[in-house]
């Protein structure tokens, strides 16, 4: 089954200390990997992709993604954390449908709390 | 620079009413998608639709039907609403397989 696993429901982290906000993936092929954030009653918004290339990918607010294709994971990370990056994370792979069409299958979400 | 647009943004329903979410985008994208967001479940794609006049079903179907009669207009119907539709509802554009989302609809079934 093409799926991703977010093992995590929440991580707290300090704010200035680094996070890490883990996920894992299965999917036949070369993976495409999506980080998505969502803050309260807002739709998710864009953070990074990895589609090939350098196995660390850097995107928006500061934070970036490593690629490991021996563990198949795609952990998000950041250097320092911030207040104002607690919301909700999802993870998402690149699947296809059985109709042979490309379709976005996401985690379960981990919700980052960052205290001051 | 609307993006992705959904009507309405809240909605109650009686068991058993019907309604149609409406999701618009601008963006001249050929893939979009529904959603729906229940508490540690994550998003759970309901149907999807990877150009104008075709539709493929997700991994939670039963209960929906969608329609795609015009490129940027993807419409989600629930015909007999039932108190486990109660959820909120995404709708999704791709482009380059990176989702542009609406602000989502926070629909309840009593």
């Amino acid at each position: 089954a093409q799926s991703v696993a977010q093992p995590e429901d929440q991580v707290n982290v300090a704010e200035g200390n680094p996070l890490t906000v883990k996920c894992t993936y299965s999917v036949s092929g070369n993976p495409y990997l999506f980080w998505y954030v969502q803050y309260p009653n807002r739709g998710l918004q864009f953070l990074l992709k990895y589609i090939t290339g350098d196995n660390l990918v850097k995107g928006s607010y500061g934070f970036e993604a490593e690629f490991n294709k021996s563990q198949t994971s795609f952990h998000l990370k950041k250097p320092s954390a911030l207040v104002s990056d607690s919301a909700l994370y999802f993870c998402a792979v690149r699947a296809w449908g059985k109709t042979g069409f490309q379709k976005l299958v996401f985690g379960t979400g981990t919700r980052l709390l960052v205290s001051p | 620079n609307a993006g992705v647009t959904q009507t309405p943004k809240f909605r109650v329903l009686k068991t058993g009413q019907s309604m149609t979410l409406l999701c618009a985008q601008d963006m001249n994208h050929e893939y979009m998608y529904w959603y729906r967001q229940d508490p540690g479940m994550g998003l759970r794609l309901i149907h999807y639709s990877v150009g104008e006049g075709t539709t493929a079903k997700g991994e939670v179907p039963d209960g929906y039907n969608v329609s795609r009669l015009k490129k940027q207009n993807f419409l989600l119907g629930l015909e007999s609403a039932a108190p486990s539709q109660t959820s909120v509802y995404f709708c999704a554009s791709t482009r380059d397989s990176e989702a542009f989302f609406g602000q989502g609809t926070r629909l309840t079934v009593v």
